[in-house]
């Protein structure tokens, strides 16, 4: 069973919506948990990075939450842009190790 | 400060064949990782190397599959005699010598026909 589950697998917006996509794990401990955004055909590039004491770390227009108790995560996107369609990435790290362990991934699609 | 280069970013073989993908990490980076990406699936693990040395490949099928990063030059993932089930886009991965914070590269698509 896959240690990081995310929901939805996909899901389409209108360009200016908002959307909020989650996480859930099962790693423990951990030491971090990272949102990742992979375009089309490319290499996925981190977004935010959040220590387990750490609650709500933003870029821009993303945010991202951490509930620690119920092992949860979220990404929330403002205002999306046609740039947002995308897949997006939870990624959950032991402490002081190398070893990330990625969920599936949510493909967000912004239409005009 | 050029990012992590993967080559080629397109691989097609035949059945039977070997296939050879590199990596250059980021400059100043002297760890590299490989990973797999199957289609719907998430990114796997599959072997950290440092200049010279084999950290851990455990997640590196034991046969077929072998992994170098020499003194000079970029980190290769050999996969020898390829199958159907070797396509997959293959990432690789370089960090600094201290923390594990890892960038990725462009990846390499590998198809098998």
């Amino acid at each position: 069973k896959n240690q990081v589950e995310q929901s939805p697998q996909s899901l389409i917006i209108l360009e200016g919506k908002n959307c909020t996509l989650q996480c859930n794990y099962t790693v423990s401990p951990f030491s971090n948990l990272r949102w990742y955004k992979q375009d089309t055909g490319r290499g996925p590039v981190s977004l935010t990075i959040m220590t387990f004491s750490e609650n709500t770390k933003s870029n821009g227009r993303y945010t991202a939450t951490l509930d620690a108790d119920t092992k949860q995560s979220s990404l929330h996107i403002t205002a999306s842009q046609l740039s947002d369609s995308a897949s997006y990435i939870c990624v959950v790290s032991l402490p002081n190790d190398y070893k990330l362990s990625f969920g599936a991934g949510t493909t967000v699609t912004v239409r005009a | 400060n050029a990012g992590v280069m993967q080559n080629p970013r397109h691989l097609v073989r035949r059945r039977g064949q070997e296939a050879r993908l590199r990596c250059s990490p980021m400059k100043g980076h002297s760890h590299v990782y490989w990973y797999r990406q199957l289609p719907e699936e998430g990114l796997k693990f599959m072997v950290y190397l440092q200049k010279e040395n084999i950290i851990d490949e455990s997640g590196m099928p034991k046969e077929r599959f072998s992994a170098e990063f020499p003194k000079e030059g970029p980190s290769i993932l050999r996969i020898q005699q390829v199958v159907r089930g070797d396509s997959a886009a293959y990432f690789c991965a370089s960090s600094p010598p201290v923390g594990y914070e890892q960038y990725f590269g462009p990846g390499t698509r590998l198809t098998v026909t």
